[in-house]
């Protein structure tokens, strides 16, 4: 398999305040990252495409401006939570595809281990 | 718009038993199928992937089977474990490499 860390792993913050999220994959380059949120019992939801180079695409309903990303290298791209408020406390994943050498793993997805974010 | 649906939502079987997760999509037009585990408070782990040309993959005590024309999947697991307890979460793939995922199906193996 491929690996993927995120940083933290749990934080908490006060309303109003920013929060950064950063993800990495550890053992190969993504141009492309991936960011989810999950609320409790429930599924995951895509919020936005993280491009390497290029501005990230928002899934329709997520505000580009509360959540900022950015892609800075071919492992990294981080996640800005602007002036958090508790509606946005949530279990943030990052995922990205590595492209195998063989058909049988192209595009498979490798996801993060979360970050619990907590907005008092 | 791709819709994914999972059943049953919650599964108990007592260990030992072999079972079979539900998947269903409705459009067919994907690139790939992903099978995931998650374990409470933490992330996913890809346990299959099917690509949209294959009809099935096998790891270990899993079994996943693809039926793109009907938008079936399933997830088989033989002699399960308390291990096994999870959540379990299909996935399809559709344009430029998007995840479309089910609401998951909680597993429970009971000793």
């Amino acid at each position: 398999g491929a690996v993927v860390s995120q940083h933290p792993s749990w934080v908490i913050c006060k309303s109003g305040t920013s929060v950064k999220i950063e993800c990495r994959s550890l053992d190969f380059q993504a141009t492309t990252m991936f960011w989810y949120r999950q609320f409790p019992k429930q599924s995951l939801m895509l919020m936005a495409t993280s491009n390497e180079g290029s501005k990230a695409t928002y899934e329709q309903g997520v505000e580009k401006d509360k959540f900022l990303i950015n892609h800075a290298s071919l492992t990294l791209s981080t996640l800005t939570v602007t002036s958090a408020h508790p509606e946005d406390s949530s279990f943030y994943i990052c995922s990205a595809p590595k492209t195998g050498t063989s058909a049988r793993s192209y595009n498979e997805q490798f996801f993060g281990p979360g970050t619990r974010l907590t907005v008092l | 718009k791709q819709e994914v649906t999972q059943i049953p939502a919650a599964l108990s079987v007592p260990e030992g038993e072999n079972l079979v997760l539900n998947c269903s999509f409705t459009d067919s037009a994907i690139y790939n199928l992903q099978w995931f585990r998650q374990d409470p408070g933490k992330g996913l782990t890809s346990l299959l992937l099917i690509q949209s040309s294959q009809r099935e993959q096998t790891s270990g005590r899993l079994n996943a089977s693809l039926d793109k024309s009907s938008g079936r999947s399933t997830l088989y697991i033989a002699a399960s474990q308390p291990g096994d307890s999870a959540t379990y979460l299909c996935a399809v793939m559709g344009g430029a490499q998007k995840l479309v995922f089910g609401q998951g199906t909680r597993l429970t193996i009971n000793p």
